[in-house]
């Protein structure tokens, strides 16, 4: 049984740098063709795909976030995290983690719960 | 900038049949498969079609998926209240080099 978990501040001030955290059980980020991704979801909007990382460290990023993000795992804890500096409100929304497949990048299989996380002063 | 372009509503009523479109490009949908989701109020995405038109395991065989060219379409057959959702087109996108997601369809059973 796949199962993933998001968790990280709920609220963050503008221009501080967020840090989530993926925790999943059920599959192992070593087995050939796994990744992981991060997408988010504004309140009321749309998904918005924001990294992936794959079984053999190969990690993308949405061009328009790039510069801002980072996506690391650790094998051994079954966590991948995600960092995004400088925080805007215009990044207030619910951040997912899912689990995909190399040949299947857009098809995310399993997700977490989502966390809500809010940029406030 | 790469987009995949679905109606934002569509509604229909019991037992009825409904088709959602998205439109993409030769970087996305023409070029990759076509992944369907559905968002029910409050709760993380599912995974309702992948490669164009297989259904998970647990996925009734009312959704089905297709894909002709640059567009792709999820039609809901026996529309039941239950199905009243959010529903996302995704595709890789080749200029992305990552997955692109629409822009969402309200759908309203009435």
């Amino acid at each position: 049984q796949i199962t993933l978990k998001e968790s990280g501040p709920t609220l963050v001030k503008p221009t501080q740098t967020l840090t989530l955290t993926c925790t999943f059980s059920g599959f192992s980020l070593s087995t050939s063709g796994v990744g992981v991704g991060w997408i988010r979801q504004p309140p009321g909007k749309a998904l918005e795909w924001l990294a992936l990382i794959y079984w053999d460290d190969d990690k993308r990023y949405s061009p328009s976030l790039k510069s801002r993000l980072t996506i690391t795992k650790d094998t051994s804890k079954n966590q991948v995290v995600l960092t995004m500096t400088n925080m805007d409100p215009v990044d207030t929304a619910t951040y997912y983690c899912a689990h995909t497949h190399y040949y299947d990048s857009s098809g995310f299989g399993y997700w977490g719960q989502g966390t809500l996380v809010t940029v406030s002063s | 900038q790469s987009v995949l372009t679905q109606p934002p509503s569509a509604s229909g009523t019991p037992g009825q049949r409904v088709t959602i479109s998205c439109s993409g490009s030769s970087s996305n949908i023409g070029s990759n498969y076509v992944y369907w989701y559905q968002q029910l109020p409050g709760t993380a995405p599912k995974l309702l079609i992948y490669r164009n038109n297989q259904r998970p395991s647990g996925v009734p065989d009312r959704f089905s998926g297709s894909k002709s060219g640059t567009s792709a379409s999820l039609a809901i057959s026996g529309l039941r209240s239950e199905d009243e959702a959010d529903y996302y087109c995704a595709a890789w996108d080749d200029s992305l080099s990552g997955p692109l997601f629409g822009g969402g369809t309200k759908l309203t059973v009435l």
